[in-house]
């Protein structure tokens, strides 16, 4: 078991640019969770699928952020136009159907410059 | 809507010495709580776990008890070493409104020194 993949560990954006933030979930988990971690702001949730489909995503900024889940297998999350605010470790987590504990990916830390 | 406080941020003790770590939490329904820890450059990951009123959680040497009276979850050990330098955080989930959804506490970073 791989846990939970994130690509890429780094990515650095120009502002204006976009960034697209990979996660694979763990297999058979039925649940994608996304995050947003700050130094200021702490552990953000931003959104959440099930079953790929997408159940809340009230955590997301309105503008610029996107995410979606093409298959099991993968989510992304899109930010367009990237600000430097948008600087952060994105988390990525999964959990089985039902069950409590979410297990995170190590991460993908974005800097936008 | 959910929110999880814990109050040190920052947290520096000599190894062998015992640490409590405050969580306190609101909700409006039934509260899951639980504590992740992260290392440096790591991903968070489960401590502790519980829903049970007035039941002690043990994991790796630290223990919690949820009390729902004073809706509090503290992080405890008697003993600290230091490789349990890192960052916990405390969290809630209410299974009601938002199934799942970690709601987590700001984090304190626990620096354990020889």
């Amino acid at each position: 078991n791989a846990g939970v993949i994130q690509t890429p560990r780094h990515k650095v954006t120009g502002k204006g640019q976009e960034a697209t933030l990979w996660c694979e979930p763990i297999s058979g988990h039925s649940a994608v969770f996304w995050y947003r971690q700050t130094i200021v702001q702490g552990l953000e949730f931003l959104t959440y699928f099930r079953n790929q489909a997408p159940i809340d995503d009230s955590g997301m900024p309105k503008e610029r952020f996107s995410a979606q889940m093409p298959n099991q297998s993968h989510s992304t999350l899109k930010i367009q136009s990237t600000q430097p605010q948008d600087s952060a470790v994105y988390l990525c987590a999964s959990s089985p159907d039902w069950g409590d504990e979410q297990y995170f990916g190590p991460g993908t830390r974005l800097t936008v410059l | 809507g959910d929110s999880v406080t814990q109050t040190e941020g920052l947290v520096t003790l000599t190894k062998g010495l015992p640490v409590m770590l405050n969580c306190t939490y609101q909700t409006t329904y039934s509260p899951f709580l639980f504590w992740y820890v992260q290392h440096l450059n790591e991903a968070p990951k489960l401590l502790l776990k519980s829903s049970t009123d007035n039941k002690r959680t043990e994991h790796q040497g630290f223990y919690a008890t949820l009390h729902k009276s004073s809706s509090s979850f503290h992080l405890q050990k008697s003993s600290v070493q230091l490789s349990d330098s890192a960052l916990y955080f405390c969290a809630l989930s209410d299974k009601v409104t938002n199934y799942n959804v970690l709601y987590f506490g700001s984090g304190t970073k626990l620096t354990v020194e020889p």
